[in-house]
Parts: structure tokens; C-alpha cells; sequence
């Protein structure tokens, strides 16, 4: 199985602060790895997909970088909207989330 | 627009079979990844198993051949099925078909499994 590790596990920042998210898989995963956001008593919903393509829609300040086994969720800056939590998903070998990053 | 609409039994006692459905409306089921997703209770995200177009199953070992996963083309519709449920399988459980930009989510099922 492939494990998913994220870090922060939860962070406090401020209006217009730039946010970064970690994400570390137990092996390569090639590009694939996602990042979804969760809102309370919502379904998730995908913000970027293989690695770094922006989902349609989804505000240009949500980037996503990274190659291998080590991956980052970046906010440019942070606005109200955003809070929630925020999760990395791998589907290379089955599919397996990080445990989730609440950004508040 | 697709939407995916989904149901089944919300309250089950320990050892019952978890039985729910998803229904895929403005879209075709045909030739696309399903899969079902779980969340505990203030807890993160759980794989289940997906269906492929083909329908080859895949599912989390974790869940050691309890889940099957089906879909029936003439109604549209996808189903899970997890037997000898525990209190340890209650949570929201989402259908979706999640790969890339298509992303697509029913609204969550939450099951309690209790005596």
C-alpha cells in the first residue's frame, strides 16, 4: 500500500498570507497525486489535479508543485473563502488520501 | 451537468450488510472510473474500491474481500455492498468519479452501525 503523509496537520494564518501545504508518499507516484478541499458537511472537490494542473474554476492563488514522493499545495494568498480542510490524494496504486490539513 | 444521486439503509446493527446506491444523472456510467469513499466521523478520507469501464473491481485491502462494488448500465446506477459490518464502518460514504479534472460527488450517506 501506498502511505500519504501530510504536514501541517493544522495551521492558523492571516488574510493575504501565502499557505503551504506538504505532502510526502511512502514511493513514487509518478504524477499522480491531487488535491481536494473539504468544506464542513460537503463532499470534497478537486482544486488540482497531476501535480500541478489547476482544476477549471478553481482560483489561480491554489498552486501544486512537486515530483516523486514529495508534493506541495501552495495558497498565494489566503483569503476567508478558504478555510477548510485540504487533503493530498494518490491514484497511481489504488487510491489513498493524506490525513488532511485544516487551514483556518 | 452530471449529478449523482445516492441512497441506502442509514442505521445497521453489527454483522449486517451495508447496502447502498448511486444513481449518475445527466451523464453515462459507461466508460469511466467509479469509486467509493468513506469518512469517518471528524476523520479523514478512506478509499473503498473503484470499477473500472471494464469492470474490473479494485478495492482497499483493508476491507479484505468484505466490499463488492457493481454497476448496472440499464439503470444508471452504481452499488456497494460491505458485509459484517462493525461500529468501525460508521461514517459518510460517497460514491464519485474522481480521476483527473472529472470530479463528480453524491452528497454522502451517513451510516451508524449500532446495536
Amino acid at each position: 500500500d501506498i502511505q500519504m503523509t501530510q504536514s501541517p496537520s493544522s495551521l492558523s494564518a492571516s488574510v493575504g498570507d501565502r499557505v503551504t501545504i506538504s505532502c510526502r508518499a511512502s514511493q513514487t507516484i509518478n504524477t499522480y497525486l491531487s488535491w481536494y478541499q473539504q468544506k464542513p458537511g460537503k463532499a470534497p472537490k478537486v482544486l488540482i489535479y497531476a501535480v500541478s494542473r489547476l482544476q477549471s474554476g478553481v482560483p489561480s492563488r491554489f498552486s501544486g508543485s512537486g515530483s516523486e514522493t514529495e508534493f506541495t499545495l501552495t495558497i498565494s494568498s489566503l483569503q476567508p473563502e478558504d478555510g477548510a480542510t485540504y487533503f493530498c490524494h494518490q491514484n497511481f496504486n489504488g487510491r489513498t488520501f493524506g490525513p488532511g490539513t485544516k487551514v483556518e | 451537468q452530471v449529478q449523482l444521486q445516492q441512497w441506502g439503509a442509514g442505521l445497521l446493527k453489527p454483522s449486517e450488510t451495508l447496502s447502498l446506491t448511486c444513481a449518475v444523472y445527466g451523464g453515462s456510467l459507461s466508460g469511466y472510473f467509479w469509486s467509493w469513499i468513506r469518512q469517518s466521523p471528524g476523520k479523514g478520507l478512506e478509499w473503498v474500491g473503484d470499477i473500472s469501464p471494464s469492470g474490473r473491481t479494485d478495492y482497499n485491502p483493508s476491507f479484505k474481500s468484505r466490499a463488492t462494488i457493481s454497476t448496472d448500465a440499464s439503470e444508471n446506477q452504481l452499488s456497494l455492498k460491505l458485509t459484517s459490518v462493525t461500529a468501525a464502518d460508521t461514517a459518510i460514504y460517497y460514491c464519485a468519479s474522481t480521476t483527473g479534472w472529472r470530479d463528480f460527488w453524491g452528497q454522502g450517506t451517513l451510516v451508524t452501525v449500532s446495536s
